[in-house]
């Protein structure tokens, strides 16, 4: 199996531009995460979708992030518009049981 | 200016030696804790495991120890090794089932050689 895969792994762009960030979970899990890492705040979960249905997405900073499970292989991240204090790293990760299995994650940086 | 982010404890041990990682949790009512190794560049990767109904348990090189009268859980690690080098975090579920997650703020291991 080839892992939680997340695309892009860095993404530079500017304030007030859309990003998109991809996740493809490990087949046959059922949970899916978002987490973002930042030095201040450490890892933080931002949601979490079972059975491609948000369970808990609590931890969404505002209005401007959303996040979708079209299918149980496809996640995405958007943040809309973005701005300098998202820069961070975000990552995807899956679950069958308990158990996390991360992605190498997206290196975001806003300008 | 600089920002001002998490102090990520660092504990240095020689090569060849045990290694001992902390971990203070928060919740009482959390069953379920997990350890995860971080390097460089690259996403948490699982290490071992325990439930709260065990005080300890074994890996290949690396011992979990739980203490919840104290909310603490350690991680052990045998005869360490370079490729050990890397942050540490505990996670912890406070409840069954919920799988909301929450990571501790790390403890960054360097191995000397």
């Amino acid at each position: 199996d080839a892992g939680v895969i997340q695309s892009p792994r860095h993404e530079v762009t500017e304030m007030g531009q859309e990003v998109t960030l991809r996740c493809k979970p490990i087949s046959g899990h059922d949970y899916l995460f978002w987490y973002r890492q930042t030095m201040m705040r450490g890892l933080e979960l931002l949601i979490y979708f079972n059975n491609n249905v948000p369970i808990d997405d609590s931890g969404m900073p505002e209005d401007r992030f959303s996040a979708k499970m079209p299918n149980a292989s496809f996640s995405t991240l958007k943040i809309q518009p973005s701005e300098p204090r998202d820069s961070a790293v975000y990552f995807c990760a899956s679950s069958a049981y308990e158990k996390l299995f991360f992605g190498s994650g997206t290196q975001l940086s806003v300008l | 200016g600089e920002s001002v982010g998490l102090h990520l404890p660092t504990l240095s041990v020689q090569e060849g030696d045990n290694s001992i990682i902390n971990c203070a949790y928060s919740n009482s009512a959390s069953d379920y804790f997990i350890w995860y190794k971080q390097e460089s560049g690259k996403g948490p990767q699982f290490i071992i495991d325990i439930r709260s109904n065990m005080d300890k348990r074994q890996g290949q090189r690396v011992t979990v120890l739980l203490n919840k009268t104290v909310k603490h859980l350690s991680l052990q690690i045998a005869a360490t090794q370079p490729g050990d080098s890397a942050v540490y975090f505990c996670a912890e579920t406070p409840t069954s089932g919920t799988y909301k997650y929450i990571f501790g703020t790390g403890t960054r291991l360097k191995v000397l050689a």
